[in-house]
């Protein structure tokens, strides 16, 4: 079955607005969380990352939440821009092996 | 920043065909992986490598070999190629303990199996 699942293929938002990213895992062993971001024909870069010891971890505009109860992992991009506009995977980790996502698109329109 | 060199950046074969994909990483990186990218299954895991002359199989392995040869360089085999295999294929690496699960991508190779 699919470890890690990104509900949402797509979301749209609007310029300002808050885009929030959910992703779910099944395995309880995952003690690392991330989120990448990838524009169409480049390569995934890392965006932020937590360990499973914390709960909530804030960078800029990007805040990413972790509910181990719920294996529920989740993106906040507040004041969204065009420029966010990309495919955002999420990603978990457990002895070195990352294991990603499908991905969601975000399209912030002006 | 981490540096991650794919070789070549497009190719095309027919179905059978043999095809290499070359990765260089010129950061001491220990952690060498090989993904495939497909629309509707994002980034899936072909295998990876601690280190020279190890192999770990990934998720998605059959159709594939790799070797890794030395520290920098981890190769993708498709000794016979079939159109299911027509992909975008990115190498990355990532380093030891903390740094371990920061992995840095190549540019990618799109692959066309006719």
């Amino acid at each position: 079955g699919q470890q890690v699942k990104q509900s949402s293929p797509s979301l749209t938002v609007q310029e300002g607005g808050i885009s929030i990213l959910n992703c779910d895992y099944e395995n309880d062993m995952f003690d690392y969380f991330a989120w990448y971001k990838k524009y169409p024909d480049n390569s995934p870069t890392l965006l932020i990352s937590v360990r499973s010891n914390v709960d909530k971890r804030e960078d800029g505009r990007l805040t990413v939440f972790l509910n181990k109860s719920g294996k529920h992992f989740s993106l906040h991009i507040t004041a969204s821009q065009p420029e966010d506009t990309a495919v955002y995977l999420c990603a978990e980790a457990n002895t070195g092996k990352l294991t990603f996502g499908h991905g969601t698109i975000l399209r912030v329109h002006p | 920043e981490a540096a991650v060199t794919q070789s070549p950046r497009n190719k095309v074969t027919v179905t059978g065909g043999n095809v290499t994909l070359s990765c260089r990483q010129t950061n001491s990186h220990n952690y060498m992986y090989w993904y495939r990218q497909d629309t509707g299954h994002g980034l899936r895991l072909i295998h990876y490598s601690y280190g020279a002359g190890n192999l770990q199989i990934g998720d998605v392995p059959d159709g594939y070999k790799a070797t890794r040869t030395t520290q920098e360089d981890f190769f993708l085999l498709l000794e016979l190629a079939s159109p299911s295999q027509t992909s975008l294929y990115f190498c990355a690496s990532s380093g030891l303990g903390g740094s371990q699960n920061t992995l840095y991508f190549g540019a990618g190779t799109r692959l066309s199996v006719l």
